[in-house]
């Protein structure tokens, strides 16, 4: 079974700084996909950034990036150039090759402070 | 182009009642997801159909709820009896599932807010 763990409840930044957030994941599949999704307080779920594993290249979003460490099991996303709209909870998530199950970590509160 | 669009946004009922949250998803979209968020559980996939048809309905907590999809544009959850555990939020989500890959994004509807007291 697929795991997905965010070791850090809550963040916090400053505005105009960069923040990283963690996540790691356990899966015995060669194929699997990435995403992290934003949540603000609207409740909307959406989607930041996804990364494909086959793929060494780390996606890219404007001032969105991942720092994908396959071996290490590792999916960080950093936010470069914090703006106040970026307060939200953010999700990491993985899909298997095959399937459309994700499975969603518990989530990272970051708050950006002006 | 629309989004996922679910109804209603909050919904708040009494023990016992009744519950049915509708979904529909974005048009083109093949797979259509249903979630359940609560703070104790997080983000929980309940069920999800590919082309109309029930794939996976291995989260769906007991017999109180179920699930469907008639057409390709419109599903519903119904939860018969509501009790006060099932308040939480209910996310719809769709997918264009490709042969080539398996899968693609998940996009999410804003949810629904259920209160049931």
């Amino acid at each position: 079974a697929q795991t997905v763990t965010q070791s850090q409840p809550e963040m916090s930044v400053q505005e105009a700084e960069t923040v990283t957030l963690s996540c790691t994941y356990d899966t015995s599949e060669n194929n699997y996909y990435l995403f992290w999704y934003k949540q603000p307080p609207s409740r909307q779920m959406i989607l930041v950034i996804r990364q494909e594993a086959y793929k060494q290249q780390n996606a890219t979003e404007n001032r969105f990036s991942v720092n994908f460490q396959k071996a290490a099991k590792s999916f960080s996303l950093k936010i470069s150039d914090s703006q106040l709209g970026d307060t939200a909870m953010y999700f990491c998530a993985c899909v298997r090759g095959g399937s459309e199950k994700l499975v969603f970590g518990k989530g990272t509160k970051l708050t950006v402070n002006p | 182009d629309a989004g996922v669009i679910q109804s209603p946004r909050h919904e708040v009922t009494e023990m016992g009642q009744e519950v049915t949250l509708r979904c529909k998803p974005i048009s083109g979209h093949n797979s259509l997801f249903w979630y359940r968020q609560t703070m104790m559980r997080g983000l929980e996939l309940l069920i999800y159909f590919n082309n109309n048809v029930p794939i996976d309905d291995s989260g769906m907590p007991e017999d109180r709820f179920s699930a469907k999809m008639p057409n390709a544009s419109f599903s519903t959850l119904k939860i018969q009896p509501s009790e006060p555990r099932d308040s939480a939020v209910y996310f719809c989500a769709s997918s264009l599932k490709q042969e080539a890959s398996g899968r693609d994004t998940q996009y999410f509807g804003p949810g629904t807010r259920l209160t049931v007291l």
